[in-house]
């Protein structure tokens, strides 16, 4: 089975610009988490998607939103970009949402805010 | 309101030595717990999980980590050490009314010496 794949790797933005960062969980999987990592906040969860809805969102602006769609896959999208929203964006997929379930993690997007 | 704390922000151990990670939470409800790992520019991978069955808990490559209610602890550890085992450990914590909301720690960095 392919693991979560998520695209692009590698993005460079300017600020004030948006992004947005898509996420392929393993087939058969519905919840869809967000994660960013950074030096100096470690890992810091974002949002949940279960079913095209949000269950939860992590303690991040407004300008952090995403979405998803019948077919699972996530996107996530940034506008009015920060040099402090420079980090490794993790995708994570899950079979069903509920706390006790594994959630398996992509390669992430290192994204580059100038 | 949930926390993880990873007691050892960096371990050092000679290879063939029994590696010991420490991770202490703090949850209002009964807690799922998970031992990742991220090799460096990989992805994060799951090591084993704790769900409420048994305390001691078997995972991949040799861990085990024994979740120990008294003590609010979750140690991982590995009887002998392997070169491949340097990495960045996270323990984490899930709870079943949040959905897939995982609370990470900062992670333990493991050396292993030759």
């Amino acid at each position: 089975k392919a693991g979560v794949t998520q695209t692009p790797r590698y993005l460079i933005k300017t600020r004030g610009q948006q992004v947005t960062l898509s996420c392929s969980p393993i087939s058969g999987h519905r919840s869809v988490s967000w994660y960013q990592q950074t030096p100096g906040q470690g890992l810091q969860f974002l949002f949940e998607y279960f079913s095209e809805t949000q269950r939860n969102k992590g303690n991040f602006p407004g300008r952090f939103s995403g979405r998803q769609f019948s077919n699972s896959r996530s996107e996530m999208n940034v506008s009015t970009l920060e040099l402090g929203d420079s980090a490794l964006y993790l995708c994570a997929s899950s079979l069903a949402s509920g706390g006790s379930y594994e959630q398996y993690f992509g390669p992430g997007t290192r994204l580059t805010v100038t | 309101a949930q926390s993880v704390t990873q007691l050892d922000s960096h371990v050092s151990v000679s290879e063939g030595t029994p590696v010991l990670l420490r991770c202490n939470y703090s949850s209002s409800y009964s807690p799922s717990l998970f031992w990742y790992v991220q090799h460096p520019n990989k992805g994060l991978q799951l090591l084993l999980k704790y769900t409420s069955a048994a305390t001691l808990v078997k995972g991949i490559n040799g861990f085990e980590a024994e979740f120990k209610k008294s003590e609010t602890s979750f140690h991982l550890t590995k009887p002998s050490a392997h070169m491949s085992d340097a990495a960045e450990y996270f323990c984490v914590v899930s709870l079943s009314n949040t959905g897939n909301q995982f609370y990470f720690g900062t992670g333990t960095s493991l050396t292993v010496i030759p």
